[in-house]
């Protein structure tokens, strides 16, 4: 959708190699999140942001990490690729200031073989 | 912790009929509650929200009511139509996982068929 980007949209990569995915938004909000999205466990929390180098883990972070040197991009690195991440991953934008309400990034679907 | 339960889909309907689809919730405090939209290939969407018990959000036909006394918030449509067929997240935030930080229920899918 407009105002937050994603890419790439879809990445086949290696098992033990490093993947970074990257969440862009022009919309200057200040939360921005990842999540993966597994068949039968909806949308789990990975790593969010509050701010320009202010990040915290959710309830999934084991294997990831996550940078946020700009407010516009927000970037999830996995360390090195398992096949148990496999998975389509999301990004998210909100300002509390403004709405509740997520604006969710159109995802990256991973596959590690 | 916080927690969102929603029924098991697929949810099947001819078009036309009237759609249900259950959450109820589990958290502290007064949670904020909504419903998200996904259609094949794309992020989630915003449908509607409901921020105090009693609160009804509504769009595009759908409607839910903010039942504190049941923690539900299960969503309705009179009539579906087969471009409503998508998969449907219950949500919630401002439990006891803070403010900005959405619980998500696991989805239910709803084919509506012509």
């Amino acid at each position: 959708d407009a105002g937050i980007t994603q890419s790439p949209r879809h990445k086949v990569t290696e098992t033990g190699t490093p993947v970074t995915l990257r969440c862009h938004q022009t919309e200057n909000h200040r939360y921005m999140y990842w999540y993966r999205q597994d068949p039968g466990h909806g949308l789990r929390l990975i790593h969010y942001s509050y701010g320009v180098k202010d990040t915290d883990k959710g309830e999934v972070s084991d294997g990831y990490s996550v940078s946020r040197s700009k407010t516009e991009d927000f970037l999830l690195t996995l360390e090195s690729a398992t096949s148990s991440q496999t998975s389509v991953y999301f990004c998210a934008i909100t300002d509390p200031l403004r709405d509740y309400g997520y604006t969710f990034g159109s995802g990256t679907r991973l596959t590690v073989v | 912790g916080d927690s969102v339960t929603q029924m098991e889909g697929p949810v099947t309907l001819s078009e036309e009929a009237f759609l249900t689809i259950n959450c109820t919730y589990t958290a502290t405090g007064y949670p904020s509650l909504f419903w998200y939209v996904q259609y094949p290939g794309e992020g989630l969407q915003l449908l509607l929200k409901a921020t105090k018990a009693d609160d009804k959000g509504s769009n595009k036909g759908f409607e839910a009511t903010y039942r504190k006394e049941t923690t539900s918030f299960h969503l309705e449509k009179g009539s579906v139509q087969v471009s409503d067929s998508a998969v449907y997240f219950c949500a919630l935030s401002g439990g006891a996982s803070g403010t900005y930080k959405y619980i998500f229920g696991t989805g239910t899918r709803l084919k509506v068929l012509a």
